[in-house]
């Protein structure tokens, strides 16, 4: 089974601040990688599919990129409203994984 | 607009079987791939399987192999997953997400979801 390593597991930043979270395959995905976030109670959203490219209705804060086998997800402007859990999920080859999860907080 | 309708919260007692539905509206539901994802409290997402309601064919992360069993009604859109021989550790929250692609170039990530079924293993 492909691992994703998923880091940090929590994150406290400012309004407004650039937040970076990133995944590591332990094998090549190539660009089979998504990002969701998810809020208490509620089902993960689509956030970036394909490594790099913003699913509909998405805020373009929030972009993707991939450097070999190492994906991450930033939000160049923090908001109130990306508090939540956000996951990666490899596409690449069953069983399809997930990340550990990041835990990101309003400081 | 796309939606995944689920079934309600189960409170089921060990040893015994459940089945949970997942009701598709605004597309084809032939046309893709249904999976189903686990979230245990406070856990993060597992893969459990897909089903193509198309053909009926199955995929099955090996972990529940044997656990969790697809199935789907064509004329009703809707997607079943039967759970057998609960324990408290498939007490969780059980997901079906559409995927996005075709039969033949699936894409293997998920823009629709169903809301959740909570699933509780208590005597």
């Amino acid at each position: 089974d492909i691992q994703m390593t998923q880091s940090p597991a929590s994150l406290s930043a400012s309004l407004e601040e650039i937040v970076t979270i990133t995944c590591q395959a332990s094998q090549d995905i190539g660009n089979w990688l998504a990002w969701y976030q998810q809020k208490p109670g509620k089902s993960p959203q689509l956030l970036i599919y394909g490594a790099t490219s913003l699913a509909d209705g998405v805020p373009s804060r929030f972009s993707g990129s991939r450097s070999g086998t190492q994906y991450s997800l930033k939000i160049s402007r923090l908001q109130v409203e990306d508090i939540g859990i956000y996951y990666c999920q490899q596409a690449s080859s069953a069983p399809l994984t997930f990340g550990s999860g990041t835990k990101l907080e309003i400081k | 607009q796309v939606q995944l309708q689920q079934s309600g919260t189960e409170l089921v007692k060990p040893a015994s079987s459940v089945k949970i539905s997942c009701k598709a509206s605004g597309y084809t539901f032939t046309s893709n791939y249904m999976h189903w994802i686990r979230q245990q409290p406070g856990n993060g997402l597992e893969w459990i399987g897909w089903i193509y309601p198309g053909n009926g064919n199955t995929k099955y992360n090996q972990k529940f192999d044997g656990k969790a069993t697809l199935t789907a009604d064509k004329s009703s859109s809707t997607a079943y997953m039967q759970l057998s021989s609960l324990t408290s550790e498939d007490s969780a929250v059980y997901f079906c997400a559409r995927e996005d692609g075709t039969y033949y170039y699936p894409y293997g990530w998920f823009a629709y979801w169903g809301q959740g079924t909570l699933v509780t293993v208590s005597s």
